[in-house]
């Protein structure tokens, strides 16, 4: 069955670089089956997705905040990875690995989330 | 800029029948959005509820179902109990890869 599971720092300085990886277990992350995607949650607020990837190579930004994400893969170590730069206050949030179904283009299996603090 | 609205909160008795309802903001939402529904509880990952409209995900009990009425996608919740209290989040699927959420809603069971 497969589960993903989001590691990185709890704790990020304001106009640097957050860096967060996917760790996927029981598939596998060349599957053409899926989108790898990430999605936050800021406190109180609601689920955004910020972007995806897809086996084929091509990844996918949310508009608004396209200029400061990248989104890549290790499959060495069936691990994708999420990197925002120039972070502020506004980018605290939980952080949610999740896969999406290619065709159905839902989000199937979710990370349990990780919370990143943007704080000096 | 693409907005999908739901309603940020509903009330509903135990037994009763809600639907929640996602739109689009330029737009009627249609099958070809793939709409998808998730519910959250304070603290925990979203779960998948519907996906593809109205294709219950697994595991989901027969009481959720989702469906387009009139221009919108509908979560309905047939016989509401205790347990369905939490938000529910509309997903739509906007082609070339990109995904938007609903601002969610808060639902209530009282």
């Amino acid at each position: 069955q497969l589960q993903l599971q989001e590691s990185g720092p709890g704790l990020v300085k304001p106009s640097e670089t957050l860096s967060l990886t996917c760790t996927v277990s029981g598939g596998s992350i060349s599957s053409s089956t899926y989108y790898w995607g990430w999605i936050r949650q800021p406190p109180g607020k609601g689920l955004e997705w910020i972007g995806s990837f897809y086996y084929s190579g091509s990844t996918y930004y949310n508009p608004s905040l396209k200029s400061r994400v990248t989104i890549s893969v290790d499959t060495s170590k069936n691990q994708f990875s999420l990197k925002l730069s120039s972070v502020t206050a506004a980018d605290t949030a939980v952080y949610y690995c999740a896969t999406q179904i290619y065709y159905y283009y839902f989000m199937d299996v979710w990370g349990k989330g990780t919370t990143v603090t943007v704080s000096s | 800029q693409t907005v999908v609205t739901q309603e940020p909160s509903f009330s509903v008795s135990p037994g009763e029948t809600v639907t929640l309802t996602c739109g689009l903001s330029s737009a009627s939402v249609s099958t070809n959005y793939y709409p998808s529904w998730y519910q959250q509880t304070p603290g925990q990952a979203p779960r998948t509820l519907i996906y593809s409209t109205n294709t219950r995900s697994s595991g989901v009990p027969d009481r959720f179902s989702g469906s387009i009425l009139g221009n919108k996608a509908a979560l309905t919740i047939t016989g509401a109990q205790a347990a369905d209290e939490s938000d529910y989040y509309c997903v739509l699927y906007m082609g070339g890869g990109i995904w938007v959420f609903g601002g969610g809603t808060k639902l209530t069971v009282l």
